[in-house]
């Protein structure tokens, strides 16, 4: 399977705990991003890097979000401190540079619930 | 008022109707328009993806963009129990981060 992949695909921890996320992309795709899902929802956008370099992030990303993508292939997003409020699913996706560069595809997700 | 604008449904129609499915904007300065597929529990899968205005169809789907009334359709044909799922409209700026803005989703249930 060459598509986007999260592990863990469920988490559920005590408000209060860090958890991290894990997200990789299709292998050619240079673009990766972070959205958030709550439900009956449609996805909001969080963040992006471009290879490594995180261009965007969203107002929805506070400081007890953070995200990385060391070396251009895999990325992480870390939730510190966890409260109730960010109980939703949280999903990566990817695209590439060039033609039908806004054509993202989704991975899996990876629901949180934090209690 | 939030950017796209989407009727959450549900939606039930008899297997083999016609569905159509619709998302509003206020930002004219979409031009990139996109439809995804999501089941229960699963991520958004990419149906249709256009630009500016016009029609494109792939098998059963169409999609249609109207940029002068700012709204965007997506038309099923001959529905399946399968395509049982929520559709979830996309838009884009020319020369953006690709930072898609979703609608918030329309449920469909198509019955056998």
């Amino acid at each position: 399977d060459t598509g986007v992949s999260q592990d863990p695909r469920h988490k559920i921890t005590k408000r209060g705990q860090n958890v991290t996320f894990r997200c990789d992309p299709i292998s050619e795709h240079n673009r990766l991003y972070w959205y958030r899902q709550t439900l009956g929802q449609g996805p909001e956008f969080l963040t992006y890097f471009q290879n490594e370099a995180q261009l965007e992030k969203s107002r929805l990303l506070s400081d007890r979000f953070s995200a990385e993508r060391p070396k251009g292939s895999f990325s992480t997003l870390e939730i510190q401190r966890t409260e109730q409020g960010d109980s939703a699913m949280y999903l990566c996706a990817s695209s590439r540079t060039g033609t039908s560069s806004q054509t993202q595809y989704f991975g899996p997700g990876t629901r949180l619930l934090v209690l | 008022q939030k950017e796209v604008e989407q009727d959450p449904g549900p939606l039930s129609v008899p297997e083999g109707a016609i569905v159509s499915l619709n998302c509003t904007y206020s930002n004219s300065a979409f031009q990139y328009f996109m439809w995804y597929r999501q089941y229960s529990r699963k991520g958004p899968e990419l149906l249709m993806y256009t630009y500016s205005s016009g029609n494109k169809e792939d098998g059963r789907f169409t999609a249609q963009v109207d940029k002068s009334s700012k709204y965007i359709s997506l038309f099923i044909r001959d529905s399946q129990p399968s395509d049982s799922a929520t559709y979830l409209c996309a838009m884009d700026f020319l020369g953006g981060y690709n930072k898609l803005i979703f609608g918030a989703g329309t449920r469909l249930a198509v019955h056998p």
